[in-house]
């Protein structure tokens, strides 16, 4: 069965930091896409990034390019994000998900908050 | 950047009716389009891919058409596990874009 569980969100205050850590299991993290999908609370879903299997290949939605940064470890089977100079517009769940050109993300975790306030 | 329109934001219907869910794009995205649906409180799911193709344990009542600029979500009788929000979502090119949703409603 594939799991995917976030952690690391939490209240940040404005100009801040704050990593995401994905933790993959239940298929073969390193022959997979993955990415970053975030929801503002009561708002839409937003595509953040997407990482190849080699972490070579990363795209970012425009908004956070320059202050957010996908990384990942393949010897852990996990996924990161670090989130730096964050706003009031970060403040979203975020979900890591396993993506394929194929069936697009396939599988999703069960999100964590990130709340950027001061 | 491919913009996704999705109609209409809120759709009220009973138990059994047929559901239409309609997005398109601002360009032509062949059939790299998917559809998820989200619980209150949870993470999305995948409903379709390639435009309709059903996901994985996906009930048969789900179906997906289009392609192009024009796509369907339908929902054959609808069931009560089925009022939730709907997105669609193109794949075709970054930046990668989501439709704003559909909240099926109980009528």
């Amino acid at each position: 069965e594939v799991r995917l569980v976030e952690s690391g969100g939490g209240l940040v205050q404005p100009g801040g930091s704050l990593r995401l850590s994905c933790a993959a299991s239940g298929f073969t993290f390193s022959s997979s896409w993955m990415s970053w999908v975030r929801q503002a609370p009561g708002k839409g879903l937003e595509w953040v990034a997407n990482v190849n299997q080699g972490g070579s290949q990363i795209f970012y939605v425009d908004s956070v390019k320059g202050r957010f940064t996908v990384s990942r470890d393949n010897a852990k089977n996990s996924l990161y994000l670090q989130m730096d100079s964050l706003r009031g517009e970060d403040t979203a769940v975020y979900y890591c998900a396993r993506y394929s050109g194929d069936e697009s993300f396939q599988s999703w975790g069960q999100g964590t908050l990130v709340t950027v306030s001061s | 950047d491919i913009q996704m329109t999705q109609s209409p934001s809120t759709l009220s219907a009973s138990v059994g009716d047929r559901v239409t869910i309609t997005c398109r794009a601002s360009q032509s995205i062949s059939y790299w389009l998917a559809w998820y649906q989200q619980k209150p409180g949870k993470a999305p799911q995948v409903l379709i891919y390639k435009a309709s193709r059903l996901g994985s344990g996906v009930p048969s009542r789900f179906s997906g058409s289009g392609s192009g600029t024009e796509f369907t979500l339908t929902i054959n009788s609808l069931q009560p596990d089925d009022f939730a929000s709907y997105y669609c979502q193109q794949y075709l090119s970054y930046p990668i874009t989501i439709g704003g949703g559909t909240k099926v409603e109980n009528k």
